[in-house]
């Protein structure tokens, strides 16, 4: 459903460069999270928000960086693009304060480092 | 912190068949087991959950089972149909920050 959008899609970009992946809910979600999706890993948690200005590290947070100004926005900013960051990203949201009624994900941005 | 382990990584099944794909986990804490669906290209999507006061809950074809002593919980899939071919991933969590882990995922495949 429309309710939680990714972008971009797909993107290619050179090691060393900087990359923002966008992330947009129209449910004004207090709970929002970014995992990434790696082969024999499973999905790892990044970052996550518990409301606007708040934000904290997950599982693997080293080279990203978050930000929420907005309830409805959670950007990923990967500083220095390396290519062990080459994977599929998921933003997710909820609302429940203890989460019990599991995420809703958006439709994931495959980022390629070359 | 929490340790969750999925197994099998891969299962291949007859259409008409059962399936069931097992979970452990670590945190005694962890209260709410939800279960994913993530078709090929698509986005993983909630399709059972269970919490830690019920001990098994049904939905259609799919049930979830979770037994607190043993810190285990399984899916089950009855009359398996080949859209039901994807990955699935298990999932704990207490309800704190950064309390919810995944399972890493088991391919299932239903062949016609």
């Amino acid at each position: 459903d429309a309710g939680i959008t990714q972008s971009p899609r797909y993107k290619i970009t050179e090691t060393g460069r900087q990359v923002t992946l966008m992330c947009h809910q129209t449910w004004s979600h207090s709970y929002m999270f970014w995992y990434r999706q790696d082969l024999g890993h499973g999905l790892r948690l990044i970052y996550y928000s518990a409301a606007a200005d708040i934000t904290d590290k997950g599982e693997v947070p080293d080279g990203y960086v978050v930000s929420r100004s907005k309830t409805e926005n959670f950007p990923l900013t990967l500083e220095s693009a390396t290519r062990s960051q080459t994977s599929v990203y998921f933003c997710a949201s909820t609302n429940v304060r203890d989460r019990a009624y599991g995420y809703t994900f958006g439709s994931g941005t495959r980022l390629t480092v070359v | 912190g929490e340790n969750v382990e999925q197994h099998p990584s891969t299962l291949s099944v007859q259409e008409g068949d059962s399936a069931v794909i097992k979970c452990t986990y670590s945190d005694s804490a962890s209260n709410y087991f939800p279960w994913y669906k993530q078709e090929l290209g698509k986005r993983p999507q909630l399709i059972i959950d269970i919490r830690s006061n019920v001990g098994e809950k049904k939905d259609q074809r799919i049930a979830v089972t979770l037994n607190k002593t043993a810190k285990h919980f399984s899916l089950h899939i009855t009359e398996t149909q080949p859209e039901d071919s994807a990955v699935y991933f298990c999932a704990a969590d207490s309800g704190g920050y950064q309390k919810v882990t995944f399972g890493t995922g088991t391919k299932l495949q239903v062949i016609p």
